[in-house]
């Protein structure tokens, strides 16, 4: 169990509908990451948080935002969904969210689109 | 830019025999390095982390890695393959971006799948 909690487990909806999933960190690391994992694409970051501010991102599009809380638990949203977004969708978390410290990952969140 | 070519996409091993997962990275900077692995319907767990100190990194189950700079490797080894074993394999590079390394994002290979044989 590497503490990260991911919710919901499974998703299903329709095209252009929106989602939120969330995530909460293990206790004490003040970031949070999210990564998109698809067949096509493989594992990409989309969007990293440091203690509420938001610090890096990847390859996050338009339609997705995401934020973090002053409890630290974060949420991404996804809106106007498209077939495409079909994905798995992992929260990770680490200490201080530097370069050479491990990042911790939940068990993701499988968002399928019909 | 910080990138990492897993050579193999799949390798196929026989149970307690040795097993060899090869990575190249390619990075601007002193990179730190990882390997984690995902079991199906799972997420990820880290197998160990190379980050500047000694070169030989032992990790969780009985893998290590050498961080080789000279060839700009990082491969993945265990000397008997364990049933257990059989999973997905990442080899990642973390991107220190433009906050003087706190922001850490991971850039992940494209994955080996590791089977093992009875």
């Amino acid at each position: 169990d590497s503490g990260v909690t991911q919710t919901p487990k499974h998703l299903i909806t329709a095209t252009g509908q929106r989602v939120t999933l969330r995530c909460s960190p293990r206790s004490g690391d003040l970031s949070v990451y999210w990564y998109q994992q698809s067949l096509d694409q493989g594992l990409q970051f989309l969007i990293q948080y440091y203690n509420g501010e938001e610090r890096a991102k990847g390859n996050i599009l338009e339609r997705f935002s995401a934020q973090q809380f002053p409890d630290l638990h974060s949420e991404l949203n996804l809106s106007s969904l498209e077939l495409g977004d079909s994905a798995l969708y992992f929260c990770a978390s680490s200490v201080q969210g530097g370069s050479n410290q491990p990042q911790h990952f939940g068990d993701g969140t499988r968002l399928s689109i019909l | 830019a910080q990138s990492v070519t897993q050579l193999d996409s799949h390798v196929s091993v026989s149970e307690g025999t040795p097993v060899l997962l090869r990575c190249n990275y390619s990075s601007s900077y002193s990179p730190s390095l990882f390997w984690y692995v995902q079991h199906p319907n799972k997420g990820l767990q880290l197998l160990l982390k190379y980050t500047s100190a000694a070169t030989l990194v032992k990790g969780i189950n009985g893998f290590e890695a050498e961080f080789k700079k000279s060839e700009t490797s990082f491969h993945l080894t265990k000397p008997s393959a364990h049933m257990s074993d059989a999973a997905e394999y990442f080899c990642v590079v973390s991107d220190p971006g433009n906050y003087g390394g706190s922001q850490g994002n991971l850039i992940f290979g494209k994955g080996t799948k590791l089977s093992v044989k009875p």
